[in-house]
């Protein structure tokens, strides 16, 4: 069974502390890793990572994905109180239709003034 | 501005009553859309693959006659909740791809609530 486990599952921060959330997988065939924001409503896309070992970056927030480990890591620098929400993340498959993905359930973050 | 559009945005509805939600991509044709529900301080689980033009793809546990999906359009798909009651209450969100290996995008979510 495909499974995405992500730690942890909350986290409480001050403003001005960098975080690092994790994610780990484990599925049949792999095709991506997404990384969503989700605050009230729907997730919002951060990142989509395919290749082991490039960074990408937007802002204060950056991830990378290792396929040899079968992991992933968000990190948040600098974070801001903005930056509370739900991060949750996903693995896309191949062989499946595009975009169905795996979740998993998702890292709390509050980040404290 | 959205990409995927999904109404209403919430809705309040008697038990045993049916509700209709819908999903649509607004610059793109997705043959293929998802409906996931979340419920409070969960993931999201992937109730079915919505495909256009024939019958949607169910995830295991989900029931089809209780959740019906139809995808009659390249830009619309919509997720009937057949006789709600209570536990159907949810939060559900549709999601679609221009195509494999684009950004997935999500609705705007809607919520349900049975009374």
């Amino acid at each position: 069974e495909d499974k995405v486990v992500q730690s942890p599952l909350s986290l409480v921060v001050h403003e001005g502390d960098t975080v690092t959330l994790n994610c780990s997988y484990e599925v049949t065939n792999f095709r991506s890793l997404l990384w969503y924001k989700q605050e009230k409503k729907a997730p919002t896309f951060l990142f989509m990572l395919t290749s082991s070992g490039i960074e990408k970056k937007s802002g204060r927030l950056s991830s990378i994905l290792d396929k040899k480990e079968l992991f992933s890591i968000l990190n948040i620098t600098a974070t801001q109180t903005g930056d509370s929400a739900i991060y949750l993340c996903a693995v896309e498959l191949l062989g499946t239709n595009a975009g169905k993905s795996t979740f998993g359930d998702g890292t709390t973050l509050t980040v404290k003034p | 501005g959205a990409v995927v559009s999904q109404h209403p945005s919430w809705v309040i509805c008697k038990s045993g009553t049916s509700v209709k939600i819908e999903c649509r991509s607004l610059d793109f044709q997705a043959t293929t859309m998802f409906w996931y529900r979340q419920f409070p301080k969960q993931s999201l689980m992937l109730m079915a693959t919505s495909n256009e033009g024939s019958k949607a793809t169910y995830e295991q546990g989900v029931e089809k006659d209780k959740f019906l999906i139809n995808h009659a359009s390249l830009t619309l798909s919509t997720l009937t909740v057949t006789s709600a009651h209570p536990e159907d209450s949810s939060f559900y969100i549709c999601s679609a791809s221009r195509g494999r290996g684009n950004t997935i995008y999500f609705g705007e979510g809607s919520w349900l609530t049975v009374v």
